[in-house]
């Protein structure tokens, strides 16, 4: 298996415009997590998905990050307009879900490194 | 609130030696934890998992114990290596919740 793909590696923008992060979830898998992470906040998580259904998106910073899962391989998130402080690496990770009420290690995508000037 | 300390951000040791990493929690009852590698440029690795009725699990050279009575986690790696040098996420999860990630230990193993 490829393991989980995400795409584009590197992203500078400029403040104001649009962001498309995309995510390719390992095959099988059925649940998908979109994290930000950053020296000073560390690994947050933003949203997580079971089954392509959004089940928490607390960690969503503000309406202007949105996410979705049209399928079971495919995933964006999108950031509306886009501010200087967006800028830190972002990871998609995806997993088997939950057995016994624990939940599956979760597989790590390369992470897209967002860049906001 | 729930807090997850991790003991110290940067942790130096000489090759050979012992590492242990120490991850504590506050108004948390974890069900389990997961210990995870994550190498510069990278996204972080899964390495372990360990349930609350498990009082210790090993996988090679390394070892987690689980505490539930001190609230706490340590993770050991014996015999250490240069290439074990990585920052380590403890991520403790409550049970039928989603895990929790702590701010990571960079350990740097010294030749």
């Amino acid at each position: 298996d490829a393991g989980v793909i995400q795409s584009p590696r590197h992203e500078v923008t400029e403040m104001g415009q649009e962001v498309t992060l995309r995510c390719k979830p390992i095959s099988g898998h059925n649940s998908l997590f979109w994290y930000r992470q950053t020296m000073m906040r560390g690994l947050e998580l933003l949203i997580y998905f079971n089954n392509n259904v959004p089940i928490d998106d607390s960690g969503m910073p503000e309406d202007r990050f949105s996410a979705k899962m049209p399928n079971a391989s495919f995933s964006t998130l999108k950031i509306q307009p886009s501010e200087p402080r967006d800028s830190a690496v972002y990871f998609c990770a995806s997993s088997r879900g939950t057995s016994g009420g624990i939940t599956y290690e979760q597989y790590f995508g390369p992470g897209t490194r967002l860049t906001v000037t | 609130s729930q807090k997850i300390e991790q003991n110290s951000e940067a942790l130096n040791i000489q090759e050979g030696k012992t590492a242990t990493l120490t991850c504590n929690y506050t108004n948390y009852s974890p069900a389990y934890l997961q210990w995870y590698r994550q190498d510069p440029g990278r996204g972080p690795v899964f390495l372990l998992l360990i349930r609350e009725n498990e009082k210790e699990k090993r996988k090679e050279r390394l070892k987690v114990t689980f505490d539930t009575t001190l609230k706490q986690s340590l993770f050991h790696i014996t015999a250490s290596q240069p290439a074990d040098s990585a920052t380590y996420l403890c991520a403790p999860g409550e049970y039928g919740q989603n895990f929790v990630f702590g701010p990571g230990t960079r350990l740097s193993v010294l030749p």
